[in-house]
Order: C-alpha cells, then sequence, then structure tokens
C-alpha cells in the first residue's frame, strides 16, 4: 500500500535559522496536505498543494509538490518560538485515501 | 467554525475490559476516521466511514471495530482491551469532496491507558 515517508524525525532549531522537513511517498499523489500539532493539541491543517511544482507560502512558510507529485516539502524561514510543534505531511492517493507520515517535531533553542 | 469533540479527554481501563470512544461532529460531514497516534510512528488509519452504517477498515483495524449509526457520530469499539492498545487515538471528519479536498478536522484526543 501506499507509504508516505518523513524526515527528519526531530529538528532541534536556534531561534532566527531557516529549516526545512521532507515527505517522500512510494506512489504518485492527487494532493498533500500538511499539517501542525502543538504540544499538547490535536492536528490542524495548514495548507494542500494540487499542482505539479506547485509552491504555496503562508509568512514564513513555504510549502512545495514535487514535479512528479511524490515529494513534497516545507520550509520555514526565521524560526521563532510559535514554530514549535510536530508538521504532519499527508499524502491523498487517486483512491482517495490519506496517509500521514510520522512527523518531523520541531524545538526551537532562544 | 468545525467542531470534532471526543468523549474523554484520559481514560484508563483494565485489560480485557470492553472500551467505547465516542466521536461527535457538528458539520455534516460524510466523511469520518479514527486514527491512534504513538511517538515516532505519527498517525495510523484504524476505521474510516464514508457514510452512515459504512465503514472500511484502515492500516491497522485489528482489535478494533466502528459503529456509525448517524452521521455525526462516530464510534470505535476496543472489543477486549490489551495494553498493546495504550495510546492517544484521534477522531477526524472531512467532506467527500469540495476544497480543499479531504482536508481533516480533528477532535482534541483521547489518551487510552490500558493497565
Amino acid at each position: 500500500g501506499q507509504q508516505v515517508m518523513q524526515i527528519p524525525q526531530y529538528q532541534h532549531v536556534q531561534e532566527g535559522e531557516d529549516f526545512t522537513t521532507y515527505c517522500n511517498s512510494s506512489t504518485t499523489l492527487s494532493n498533500i496536505q500538511w499539517y501542525k500539532q502543538r504540544p499538547g493539541g490535536h492536528p490542524v491543517f495548514l495548507i494542500q498543494l494540487v499542482k505539479s511544482g506547485e509552491v504555496k507560502k503562508q509568512k514564513r512558510l513555504t510549502f512545495q509538490f514535487g514535479e512528479a507529485k511524490k515529494n513534497s516539502s516545507l520550509h520555514i524561514t526565521a524560526t521563532q518560538t510559535t514554530d514549535v510543534g510536530t508538521y504532519f505531511c499527508a499524502g491523498l492517493s487517486n483512491d482517495y485515501k490519506l496517509s500521514f507520515g510520522a512527523g518531523t517535531t520541531v524545538t526551537v533553542r532562544a | 467554525d468545525v467542531k470534532v469533540t471526543q468523549s474523554s479527554r484520559y481514560l484508563v481501563k483494565r485489560t480485557g475490559e470492553k472500551v467505547f470512544l465516542e466521536c461527535v461532529q457538528d458539520m455534516d460531514h460524510e466523511n469520518m476516521f479514527w486514527y491512534r497516534q504513538d511517538p515516532g510512528l505519527g498517525l495510523r488509519l484504524i476505521y474510516f466511514s464514508y457514510d452512515v452504517k459504512m465503514k472500511e477498515k484502515g492500516d491497522i483495524p485489528e482489535g478494533y471495530s466502528v459503529s456509525r449509526e448517524k452521521k455525526e457520530r462516530f464510534s470505535l469499539i476496543l472489543e477486549s482491551a490489551s495494553t498493546n492498545q495504550t495510546s492517544m487515538y484521534l477522531c477526524a471528519s472531512s467532506y467527500h469532496s469540495g476544497e480543499p479536498s479531504y482536508e481533516q478536522y480533528f477532535g482534541p484526543g483521547t489518551r487510552l491507558t490500558v493497565t
């Protein structure tokens, strides 16, 4: 079945630095979604990418969908303490099944 | 705002007990999902439902069953709880179509401990 791999599992970042988390699928995706889960909270939808090569920005967050629609990345610039949490990618297969990656847990050093 | 509620935030049960986890959504969503979340494993799909009285197995259905008698309510049942079912259980719901497609709204989660 479809698998979505996400790396790194943990990201320790100095406040103000940039980082990227990557997501790879074993199969071509219809779309990819990104969620954020704050410590003690539940996953909250951030964004969806549908088109091959699509790039979307939300303030300091940049989301990219690969040309082959099998990989995606989330890049955060100038990390702040409010960025702490776990970021999940979730790939929607052609049979409408959403598969989540294991998540990247981000901690920030002030 | 979409609201997904779960019956308990914390639950402690004994091995062998039958456990019911309830989830209710108020947005008339067609789709409802049950996940378990364990450190390092992300969210794993247990069961999902696209309509009333309809259910489909997810990736890890063993030891679980579900019930969807009404559109807004989706119940997860642990027939005979075991210690390896100690986990965080998350319910989610979504529309069947539209933009963004299949965006899922999650409940606050139930942390279940089986002793």
